[in-house]
């Protein structure tokens, strides 16, 4: 099993549409970030978290430690959202920042 | 500007050949790290380094070799030892946090796609 599981695998929606895709992970983090992949392959960071919530644009980002679960939401979905997001976490202060993965979540917006 | 550039974004290579791919950060990161992606699976950890002339093994380091000469650079080589080398490769940095052993987050370049013929 995982350390990081991403669910859906694979989400189409309508434009418009409000998007949800989660995040479970078993082991003690320190952070937990959302990653966006586009086509062309380079990744972006869109939020790094450790409680909470935060939000950016129409994104928004929340964590439940207790839970060891995460969320991250697209409101008014628009087709350049269309992309590849990856959940990743961080093993607690004093490790060496390497990231946990998930396998993703494709994500297709159609107008 | 200040990113990270990887080169070249597409990259061939005969079986039995070693082939380096280029990595360059200017954000004056003090950690660098190399990622393989491969479909359906997770990004995985090839070697990371936290300080110039000092590198460390991620969990696929097998096949693959580093160098850190500068703070600047990460240059990776795939040798021929590599049995599957054909993946798309990422390339990171991040800033240590001041005053503590942990980093921030982690800047992503565009990638190499490599291709084993």
């Amino acid at each position: 099993k995982n350390e990081v599981e991403q669910s859906p695998q694979n989400l189409t929606a309508q434009e418009g549409e409000f998007i949800t895709i989660n995040c479970s992970y078993s082991v003690g983090i320190s952070a937990l970030h959302w990653l966006q992949q586009h086509p062309g392959g380079g990744i972006v960071s869109l939020f790094m978290l450790s409680s909470g919530k935060k939000k950016h644009g129409r994104l928004i980002a929340t964590i439940n430690i207790q839970e060891k679960h995460s969320s991250l939401h697209i409101t008014a979905s628009h087709p350049r959202d269309s992309a590849v997001y990856i959940c990743a976490v961080r093993p607690p202060r004093g490790a060496t920042n390497k990231l946990i993965f998930g396998t993703g979540t494709l994500l297709a917006v159609q107008p | 500007d200040g990113g990270i550039t990887q080169s070249p974004k597409y990259l061939f290579r005969k079986e039995g050949q070693n082939v380096t791919l280029s990595c360059e950060q200017n954000l004056n990161h003090d950690a660098m790290y190399w990622y393989r992606q491969d479909p359906g699976q997770g990004l995985r950890l090839i070697y990371y380094s936290q300080i110039v002339n000092d590198f460390q093994k991620g969990d696929i380091a097998e096949g693959y070799s580093v160098s850190r000469e500068k703070k600047e650079s990460f240059p990776l080589t795939v040798t021929s030892a590599q049995k599957n080398p054909t993946a798309f490769y990422l390339c990171a940095s991040s800033m240590r946090l001041a005053g503590m052993s942990s980093y921030n987050e982690q800047f992503f370049g565009p990638g190499t796609r490599l291709t084993v013929l």
